[in-house]
């Protein structure tokens, strides 16, 4: 069990310009989460998958936002035209299934930073 | 989604038994409660969950109380690694994600 897997860790960008964050969950974790959190303020619910299918986007989710998680697999959350106010620790987070409970712990990774200048 | 109350910060002095307290007034009978903390540079981390008994694992005791509208997170004997910043969750038993609140900074003085 390597953990939640980030990349990259920290990503400098101009406004305007598109980036693309991965998350590699734990092995066999069917379900995946990203969260944004900004300096002082808990982690914010972006969205979440289980396995392929994207289940549930938080209405904060702009258009400029998506993420993917084709395979079942790893997941890329992508920011087009980014904002200053995009600026933050986007944090992916995976769980497995306990047969039909939700409340099997959410392992986070360690995030990666975003400043947008 | 039901919200938690959480004291903005505690203190605590090292080795000795921590009580963090979480006030959920609004909790459905299929919430359950989930803490989670958060050390700093790291994402957020697991302690322990409950519905309505008590529960112990190897890292901390949660106390819900007969009611459900308030339960307290207990850790025996603090220690300088346990300073973090601790999140009280109700989390509904039909949906995957977690809403965090703003949670409490624990600090520790050695």
């Amino acid at each position: 069990d390597t953990g939640v897997s980030q990349d990259p860790r920290h990503k400098i960008t101009k406004r305007g310009q598109n980036v693309t964050f991965r998350c590699d969950p734990i092995s066999e974790h069917n379900r995946l989460y990203w969260y944004r959190q900004t300096l002082g303020q808990g982690p914010e619910f972006l969205t979440y998958f289980q396995n392929e299918a994207q289940l549930e986007k938080s209405r904060l989710l702009s258009d400029r936002f998506s993420a993917e998680r084709p395979k079942g697999s790893f997941s890329t959350l992508e920011i087009q035209r980014t904002e200053q106010g995009d600026s933050a620790m986007y944090l992916c987070a995976s769980s497995t299934r306990m047969q039909s409970s939700y409340n099997s712990p959410l392992h986070f990774g360690n995030g990666t930073r975003l400043t947008v200048t | 989604d039901a919200k938690t109350t959480q004291p903005n910060s505690m203190e605590s002095n090292e080795e000795e038994p921590v009580h963090l307290p979480c006030n959920h007034s609004t909790i459905s009978g299929t919430d359950y409660i989930h803490w989670y903390r958060q050390l700093p540079s790291q994402g957020p981390e697991y302690v322990i969950h409950g519905l309505t008994s008590n529960v112990n694992n190897r890292m901390a005791s949660l106390a819900i109380a007969e009611d459900r509208k308030s339960s307290t997170l207990i850790l025996h004997r603090a220690t300088l690694r346990d300073a973090a910043v601790y999140y009280c969750i109700l989390r509904p038993g039909n949906t995957g994600k977690l809403i965090f609140g703003q949670g409490t900074t624990l600090q520790v003085k050695p």
